[in-house]
């Protein structure tokens, strides 16, 4: 069964870059499906950010597109998430996640707070 | 984009109760559809995808139902660890998600 799990930075200073990494276990990135990031702020709902495909595709939100950038690394077998010029808007926990075999699948996530 | 409207906002039900919750897409997602709880400071756990099919050790209790536009959870006897926040999320085109149910004890 495929596993997810982010890492990165749980503080970042406002007008920075928000980077996350999601390692995925249980599975090959380069296999036929989409890789997705999805935030949460504090007490709200989900919002999904973007996906991208093994092969470099990728589709984003288009209220967040101008900030954001997907990739991925077959050779470490996991997706990265970039997000510039965040503000405090920008403090949430982090997913990411797929849809394998028609089941979605998510990590557990993890908390961004941006403040200086 | 593909909206996602779920009803009622709050549902206020005794425990052993039946709960039912609705999710209705702007336009056709097949079946691509999943239900989420989540409780607070907890990751959304999967109850059902596909519409209908019930994840890894979800309690039978718990069933979904519909197909293109208008899908339906059903929680047929409520226990107290059902009370929580309940979303349903569309994955046939890209991903979103509705607003979320609040189910609360009546």
């Amino acid at each position: 069964q495929v596993q997810l799990q982010e890492s990165g930075p749980g503080l970042v200073k406002p007008s920075g870059t928000l980077s996350l990494t999601c390692a995925v276990s249980g599975g090959s990135i380069s296999s036929s499906n989409w890789w997705t990031w999805v935030r949460q702020p504090p007490g709200k709902g989900l919002e999904w950010i973007g996906e991208i495909y093994h092969s470099g595709s990728t589709n984003y939100n288009p209220s967040l597109k101008s900030r954001v950038t997907i990739s991925v690394d077959k050779s470490k077998n996991q997706f990265s998430l970039k997000l510039s010029s965040v503000t405090a808007a920008d403090t949430a926990v982090y997913y990411c996640a797929s849809r394998i075999a028609a089941r979605p699948y998510w990590g557990q996530g993890t908390l961004v707070t941006v403040s200086s | 984009e593909i909206v996602m409207t779920q009803s009622p906002a709050t549902l206020s039900v005794s425990p052993g109760e039946r709960a039912t919750l609705s999710c209705r897409a702007s336009q056709s997602v097949s079946s691509d559809l999943a239900w989420y709880q989540q409780k607070p400071g907890q990751a959304p756990r999967l109850l059902i995808y596909g519409a209908s099919t019930r994840a890894t050790g979800i309690p039978a209790r718990f069933s979904g139902s519909g197909s293109g536009t208008e899908f339906t959870l059903t929680i047929s006897s409520l226990q107290s660890e059902d009370f929580a926040v309940y979303y349903c999320q569309q994955y046939h085109n890209w991903w979103t998600f509705g607003q979320g149910t609040k189910v609360e004890i009546k």
